[in-house]
């Protein structure tokens, strides 16, 4: 079954306590994003990666990094998370010239 | 990037037509519309797009005005598990072959007995 795994799903944490956020998929697909989703501003994209070693920022990269050192796995890593990081986050992917971008659950993330 | 203007809100009767309304009159000429749904918090489902022509699908219909600036949503008999958040979205490509989805705010539809 094609799918995007997020984990973890929920997660609480403390301002400055390093986190990672994983994304995973299946489909051999060569572009991965990542989104945040607050109320009232719809979702906007954090990071993108169009295939292994190559990122780019999206519209709201402040305060996170990404990498992608193999095609199925695209981390989100808030390095010192404060609570304006507070957010649900999805990741996507979808194959070039593909029409369907494939999202992940999501993860809800609580920083305090 | 070609922005999106959706109503917020919109009620439909279960079994009737939802025609859900999209304004991107800034459109370029490569760029295709997407539509997606989110149900609650869950992650967004992809539900059809288009180019130039009017489509249909399983789910719904996608009727695409001729000089591209607004677009149309049908789903042709809702029913209460239909109630979402429905995007419109414009998909840029992105130099080097990549895929960017922009989106709006999406228009909560309301699918009521």
């Amino acid at each position: 079954e094609a799918q995007v795994t997020q984990n973890p799903r929920y997660l609480i944490t403390v301002t400055g306590k390093k986190l990672t956020v994983t994304c995973s998929q299946n489909m051999n697909h060569e572009y991965m994003s990542w989104y945040r989703q607050d109320p009232g501003l719809g979702l906007r994209q954090i990071y993108y990666s169009m295939n292994v070693e190559v990122t780019d920022k999206g519209d709201v990269p402040e305060g996170y990094k990404v990498s992608r050192k193999e095609k199925r796995n695209f981390p989100l890593i808030l390095e010192s998370p404060s609570p304006n990081q507070t957010s649900l986050y999805f990741c996507a992917s979808i194959n070039t010239g593909d029409t369907e971008a494939f999202f992940g659950q999501g993860t809800r993330l609580t920083v305090v | 990037d070609a922005k999106t203007t959706q109503p917020p809100s919109m009620d439909c009767a279960e079994g009737r037509a939802a025609n859900l309304p999209c304004n991107h009159s800034t459109i370029s000429g490569n760029e295709y519309v997407y539509w997606y749904r989110q149900i609650h918090s869950q992650g967004p489902q992809y539900i059809i797009h288009g180019l130039k022509n009017n489509e249909t699908n399983e789910m719904a219909s996608l009727i695409i005005t001729e000089d591209r600036k607004s677009s149309t949503l049908i789903l042709p008999h809702a029913t209460l598990r239909d109630t979402a958040v429905y995007y419109c979205i414009v998909r840029h490509i992105l130099t080097g072959g990549g895929n960017k989805l922009t989106f709006g705010t999406g228009t909560q539809l309301k699918v009521e007995l």
